[in-house]
């Protein structure tokens, strides 16, 4: 079964460092999305992404964050400068169809930072 | 704006017993309504969703849900639990308009299965 693939699966980095977040959505799907789930509380909305662009982003997605699809299978999430708050679990979703919004969740990757 | 309230943080309950993980929501607008599981360490996995039509949904590992649109309700239930059933159910919803929605998540509520 095709499913959503993210590496890595564990981010430890020092505060103040970039980090790029990597994604392989389902083959098929073309809307991509980036959510966040700090210990403890709600998974979040962070981004859309659909057609190269940014579809809609939340107030957590502020100018430290970015997105980017660089070929024809990535989507990554980049942090240009993290802060210890940044520290949580990142999903990466995709979604097939622009009629019925069925978003498949990758396992995650938990960024630490120190 | 959407939102989801999920009542329980956590729930015990002995093997094979039922369980009802309790849900609602609130919208403006027809939504989609989704049950999200993590199991321990790991992603978030589908385990149904209801877009139209039977109210009364089934999903994965023997779980249901029924929506009721008066009540905004989306109730998952499973009439005998396992203990592999242990992990973190949320409850999700997003409008009903297609193309780039997102998803909003209730808080989740942990299902304790006791041997």
């Amino acid at each position: 079964e095709p499913e959503v693939t993210q590496t890595p699966s564990h981010q430890v980095t020092q505060m103040g460092q970039e980090v790029i977040l990597r994604c392989v959505p389902i083959s098929n799907h073309l809307y991509f999305y980036w959510y966040r789930q700090i210990l403890g509380q709600k998974v979040e909305f962070l981004v859309s992404f659909y057609n190269n662009e940014i579809s809609e982003k939340s107030e957590i997605f502020d100018d430290q964050f970015s997105v980017e699809r660089p070929d024809g299978s990535n989507f990554t999430l980049k942090i240009r400068s993290t802060k210890l708050e940044d520290s949580a679990m990142y999903f990466c979703a995709s979604s097939e169809s622009h009629t019925v919004n069925i978003q498949y969740f990758g396992a995650g990757t938990r960024l630490s930072v120190l | 704006a959407q939102s989801v309230t999920q009542l329980d943080s956590q729930v015990p309950v002995f093997e094979e017993a039922p369980v009802e993980l309790r849900c609602n929501y609130s919208s403006s607008v027809s939504v989609y309504l989704f049950w999200y599981v993590q199991y321990p360490n790991q992603g978030l996995q589908l385990l149904l969703k209801y877009l139209s039509g039977s109210t009364l949904v089934k999903g994965i590992n023997g779980f249901e849900a029924e929506f009721n649109k008066s009540q905004t309700s989306f109730h998952l239930r499973k009439p005998s639990v396992h203990i592999s059933d242990t992990a973190e159910y949320f409850c999700a919803v997003s409008l009903n308009s297609g193309g780039y929605q997102k998803v909003t998540f209730g808080i989740g509520t942990k299902l304790q299965v006791i041997p």
